[in-house]
């Protein structure tokens, strides 16, 4: 059965400061991830995602991701935050093993400070 | 530009009343899924469709039953609401890929509490 685990519930970072939120799947055959973000009180906002080729990913707001078959994991990275960075943040897998559902982790929720 | 629209926002419900929840996407997608939401424990999928005519069954389907009858609608029923069922759900869809169903497209989300 797939499934995402995502270690840390939440992470305090100082502004400026580099960022890395660690998201660990399982999943039977090659997996289609994502990183989503919900700003309080909003919906949710693809980051980025990985289907195929370059294992390194950018996305939207300066994040990016490295996908890493041999330890499961598909971490996200920023190298400088911003306040307007708090969030909480959510990997997922997909895929057609398991019947084209997606499912998510738990969540990881980024606080700022100055 | 509607995307993905859901209806009602918010409702209020007592227990053992019925209601559904209605999911539109205009974007012609083949996946549909609901999804509820709680505090601490992320999006946990309840039941989807991967076209129109067809559902299945997600990480936590009791209680609730689905129809999509039309490939842009995809219907959430409670039939007896509890307690348990307060949340905030959220709609989403999504294209067909190759190797699996795209990024997900999100409503806006029904904020339901049950008395």
């Amino acid at each position: 059965a797939q499934s995402v685990t995502q270690p840390d519930i939440h992470i305090t970072v100082s502004e400026g400061a580099s960022l890395e939120l660690r998201c660990n799947y399982s999943y039977g055959a090659t997996p289609y991830l994502f990183w989503y973000v919900q700003s309080p009180g909003q919906g949710l906002q693809l980051l980025l995602k990985y289907f195929s080729g370059d294992t390194l990913v950018q996305g939207i707001k300066g994040f990016e991701a490295e996908f890493k078959r041999s330890q499961s994991s598909f971490n996200l990275r920023k190298p400088s935050v911003h306040w307007s960075d708090a969030a909480e943040y959510f990997c997922a897998v997909a895929g057609r093993t398991g019947g084209f559902k997606t499912i998510f982790g738990a969540g990881t929720r980024l606080f700022v400070k100055a | 530009n509607a995307g993905v629209t859901q209806t009602p926002k918010f409702r209020v419900l007592k227990t053992g009343q019925s209601m559904t929840l209605l999911c539109a996407q205009d974007m012609n997608h083949e996946y549909m899924y609901w999804y509820r939401q709680d505090p601490g424990m992320g999006l946990r999928l309840i039941h989807y469709s991967v076209g129109e005519g067809t559902t299945a069954k997600g990480e936590v389907p009791d209680g609730y039953n689905v129809s999509r009858l039309k490939k842009q609608n995809f219907l959430l029923g409670l039939e007896s609401a509890a307690p348990s069922q307060t949340s905030v759900y959220f709609c989403a869809s999504s294209y067909l890929n190759y190797g699996g169903p795209g990024e997900l497209f999100f409503g806006e989300g029904s904020r339901l509490t049950v008395l």
